[in-house]
């Protein structure tokens, strides 16, 4: 099973700064990386995929990147909105499995 | 634009089963594999099987063989998530998501249903 690492655990910034999050993968992945969000009582919702793709009508602050194991999330300038927890998610090999999640605190 | 809608909250019995419902909306249910992914109270998520309504094979993580029935009814677009042998660490919630890519079974999730809480206790 791949093991994904994610990065600090919890992140606490300001709106207007950047985060960048990242995720480890205990083997390669390619690019087969997805990044999620998730506020509370709600379910998760696509925010990147295949690695640097960004899903439908997620705003253009959203960036991803990386190859192989080593991935960032970036928001490049917090909105209020965005505070929430982040999971990475890995489609490489089954079972598929996700980070244990950033949470993003202001 | 699709959506997932589950079924409404449970409350079990340890040793029990539990059938949660999964209906899509929208004519390409039969193509896209329909996952299940569960979170305990607190904790992250975890990936359960999923099931690609057109070739009607489901598929499960090692953790729930035996435990775990995915199903799909084309008739209804909807699909279940049956769960048997209910112990206390079961207690989670209960997403459905469809993979974002048709006739795949590994893909991202996109959309997933709302969730749907199952609670196990005595």
């Amino acid at each position: 099973e791949i093991v994904l690492t994610q990065s600090p655990a919890t992140l606490s910034l300001s709106p207007g700064e950047r985060a960048t999050l990242s995720c480890r993968a205990s083997q390669s992945v390619t690019s087969y990386l997805a990044w999620y969000q998730q506020k509370p009582g709600q379910a998760p919702r696509l925010l990147v995929y295949d690695a640097s793709n960004r899903a439908t009508g997620i705003p253009a602050r959203f960036s991803g990147s990386g190859s192989g194991t080593d991935f960032s999330l970036t928001i490049s300038s917090l909105e209020p909105e965005d505070f929430a927890v982040y999971y990475c998610q890995q489609r490489s090999t089954w079972p598929l499995t996700f980070g244990q999640g950033t949470r993003l605190d202001i | 634009q699709v959506q997932l809608v589950q079924s409404g909250t449970e409350v079990k019995k340890p040793g029990s089963s539990v059938k949660v419902s999964c209906k899509a909306s929208g004519d390409t249910f039969k193509k896209h594999a329909i996952n299940w992914v569960r979170q305990a109270p607190g904790q992250g998520l975890q990936w359960m099987g999923g099931i690609i309504p057109f070739f009607g094979t489901p598929y499960y993580a090692q953790t729930f063989q035996g435990r775990v029935t995915i199903t799909a009814d084309e008739s209804t677009n909807t699909s279940y998530m049956d769960l048997t042998n209910l112990r206390s660490d079961d207690t989670a919630v209960y997403y459905c998501a469809r993979s974002g890519q048709p006739d795949r079974r590994n893909s991202w999730f996109d959309p997933w249903g709302q969730g749907t809480l199952v609670t196990v206790s005595s």
